[in-house]
């Protein structure tokens, strides 16, 4: 079956630490998303990628990084700059043409906690 | 404040009655969506539309472009239905898949 995995569902860091949560769909979408949500907010865009080897930061891109070297894949690295990064963070897929009028599908999620 | 809102933020039900949940918005858009997102926090997509109403067994999402607003049904309500229920748009003017969410309405369906 067609989706998107993200791995590890549970992460823990340390303070100073860079963390990487991995996200890879199968759905053959050109475009991927990374958002991250906090309680009682609405998901908030991280960064997002409508094609390989091209990313655009989003809303809330200070203390992120990402890579597009595979259209399969788009992992996120949370780096020490990032001064609060306890929250859960969804990526998520879909084809970038507006004409298609597709929804994005996400992914099950990382719950990530500071040590 | 947020260019999406969304009422109630919670809201708790007995099994079988009729629920709505609502949406507003301050941009203009090309499609609005409908997300439920489980427990365990994967989400969903339940509906994307720009005009009229959608139905899908006993969820049903109208969508008023001219007043800005969206609602979501469900009809006879279960205990399985219980998840937060998310409302975003596709605002005019960025990428098509571009999203803005509301907070989300949690929902609880007691037996």
């Amino acid at each position: 079956d067609g989706g998107i995995t993200q791995s590890p569902k549970y992460l823990f860091r340390k303070e100073g630490q860079n963390v990487t949560l991995s996200c890879e769909q199968n759905l053959n979408h050109d475009a991927m998303y990374w958002y991250r949500q906090d309680p009682g907010q609405g998901l908030r865009l991280i960064y997002y990628s409508q094609i390989v080897n091209d990313f655009q930061k989003g809303d809330i891109a200070e203390g992120y990084s990402v890579s597009r070297e595979k259209k399969e894949s788009f992992p996120l690295t949370v780096t020490s700059a990032q001064k609060n990064p306890t929250a859960f963070y969804l990526c998520a897929s879909s084809t970038p043409r507006q004409a298609d009028n597709q929804p994005q599908h996400f992914g099950d999620g990382t719950r990530l906690s500071i040590l | 404040k947020n260019e999406v809102e969304q009422s109630p933020q919670n809201l708790t039900a007995q099994e079988g009655e009729f629920i709505t949940i609502n949406c507003s918005y301050s941009v203009g858009i090309s499609a609005l969506h409908w997300l439920q997102q489980h427990p365990g926090g994967g989400i969903v997509s339940l509906f994307m539309l720009s005009s009229g109403k959608k139905k899908h067994g006993r969820l049903i999402a109208t969508i008023n472009i001219q007043e800005k607003h969206s609602s979501l049904h469900i009809t006879a309500s279960h205990p399985r239905d219980s998840a937060v229920y998310i409302c975003a748009v596709s605002p005019l003017g960025t990428s098509g898949s571009r999203l803005t969410f509301g907070e989300g309405t949690q929902l609880t369906v007691n037996p």
